[in-house]
């Protein structure tokens, strides 16, 4: 079946600090894989995805790479600000008519 | 332009009660999808709809959940005689197409039974 493990938060980092949040997934046929974003009070935004093995989403400074062979899809930023601090969600969308599957979400809070 | 919209935003029921959650998608969206989200945990699949026809309800908890999208356009999300474990905020996404476009998620409906 279809799965995400995402790591647990919550991550507390300072401003321009290295982001890394690890995702892995277990998928039957060939999954696209997105990183989510929640602000607070707000709806789940998209922030990047790949559609393929060794695609390279990237969005605001965000990348994640599909990695097919360690079935991970790892969300790194290289300096972080205040206004990243949000809830990251990675997912996967099987074969099956667009339902996302979703990891439990990882808290990050950036520091000035 | 128009996101997704939900409402009520919050609800409080008291366990035994029928609620209804509604959802307006994007404008010209073929699909739709409904998902519940427990505290803490990321979103869980129920339903999806594709214009009218509900073509998956595999996630949906119980017979006591129940959704509907009469004309293709908004949708509604019933719940009969809710108990305490279905408190949890309820998410509405849309999308142009049928598989490979992006979801657009609504801000949710946030459900509390007492």
């Amino acid at each position: 079946g279809n799965s995400v493990t995402q790591m647990e938060g919550p991550v507390t980092l300072s401003e321009e600090a290295f982001l890394t949040i690890n995702c892995t997934y277990t998928a039957t046929g060939y999954p696209s894989l997105f990183w989510y974003v929640q602000y607070p009070g707000e709806g789940l935004q998209l922030l990047l995805k790949a559609t393929k093995a060794d695609d390279k989403g990237s969005n605001k400074g965000f990348e994640a790479t599909y990695r097919k062979e360690t079935t991970s899809f790892h969300l790194e930023k290289g300096s972080v600000q205040v206004s990243d601090s949000a809830v990251y969600f990675c997912a996967l969308r099987g074969s099956t008519l667009g339902r996302l599957y979703f990891g439990r979400g990882t808290q990050l809070t950036v520091w000035p | 332009g128009a996101g997704v919209s939900q409402s009520p935003r919050y609800k409080v029921a008291k366990r035994g009660q029928d609620v209804a959650l509604r959802c307006d998608p994007i404008s010209g969206h073929v699909s739709l999808f409904w998902y519940q989200q427990a505290l803490g945990q990321g979103p869980e699949f129920l339903t999806y709809f594709q214009n009218e026809a509900q073509l998956d309800k595999s996630g949906l908890p119980s017979d006591r959940f129940f959704a509907e999208r009469p004309e293709g356009s908004v949708s509604t999300l019933k719940i009969q005689r809710t108990q305490q474990e279905d408190s949890a905020v309820y998410l509405c996404a849309s999308s142009q197409g049928i598989e490979s476009y992006e979801q657009y998620f609504g801000p949710g409906t946030r459900l509390t039974v007492t």
